[in-house]
């Protein structure tokens, strides 16, 4: 069956770009993750959704980072005014369970590189 | 805050030796789950432990839980070309709606 995926699979930004990412995570999956992973590192936890609802948004580096899933479906982040700091690969992660504990399935990523 | 720290970084051995990561939390957790990312790839899920000295096996693969729930690791028996790649810990300590904290990965390369 389909995965997780995301688009775009590259973005390239110049600074001071804004930029939005999507995820479609897989069909019923109630828990939504995203995360952050910078070369060489493990993903970083940005934010978390259940259905619809923003849980938890203690990861998210500044303000200028924004999270939706209006439809408790697919999900968009958004960074405005994107600065150097912010390439990296952007995942995003689906679970069936609604506590986010157990088995997450990742999607291929977003590598943005701001220039 | 929650930190996962792994070791080694980085690790080399030749086809057919054995391999073993650790992984250590500076608190208490829920649950640990471990995950592989082949290079280029996304993570992809091994297992999920959650009972005190829990042991599971996966073929070559044997993860284990510690007794106080603050460490893990995880052995694979005579390598092969196809484990290659980064094993990454995430714990959870039941919190924070289960948010997963990512130790930095342990990067493996198999020589044949």
């Amino acid at each position: 069956g389909a995965g997780v995926s995301q688009s775009p699979r590259y973005k390239v930004a110049k600074r001071g770009q804004d930029v939005a990412l999507r995820c479609d995570p897989i069909s019923g999956h109630v828990s939504l993750f995203w995360y952050q992973q910078a070369l060489g590192q493990g993903p970083e936890f940005l934010t978390y959704f259940q259905n619809e609802a923003q849980l938890d948004k203690s990861g998210l580096p500044s303000d200028r980072f924004f999270a939706e899933r209006p439809e408790g479906s697919v999900s968009t982040l958004k960074i405005q005014r994107t600065q150097q700091e912010d390439s990296a690969v952007y995942l995003c992660a689906s679970s069936l369970r609604a506590s986010g504990v157990g088995e997450q399935y990742f999607g291929p990523g977003t590598r943005l590189t701001v220039t | 805050g929650q930190q996962v720290m792994q070791i080694p970084q980085y690790q080399h051995v030749q086809e057919g030796e054995d391999f073993t990561t650790y992984c250590n939390s500076s608190t208490t957790l829920s649950n640990i789950q471990w995950y592989k990312q082949r290079p280029g790839g996304h993570p992809v899920f091994l297992i999920q432990l959650v009972k005190s000295g829990e042991v599971k096996k996966q073929k070559r693969l044997t993860f284990q839980f510690g007794e106080a729930k603050k460490n893990s690791s995880l052995h694979i028996t005579a390598t092969q070309t196809t484990d290659v790649g980064t094993y990454f810990c995430a714990g959870s300590d039941g919190g924070s709606q289960g948010n997963l904290i990512f130790g930095k990965g342990t990067k493996l390369s198999v020589k044949p």
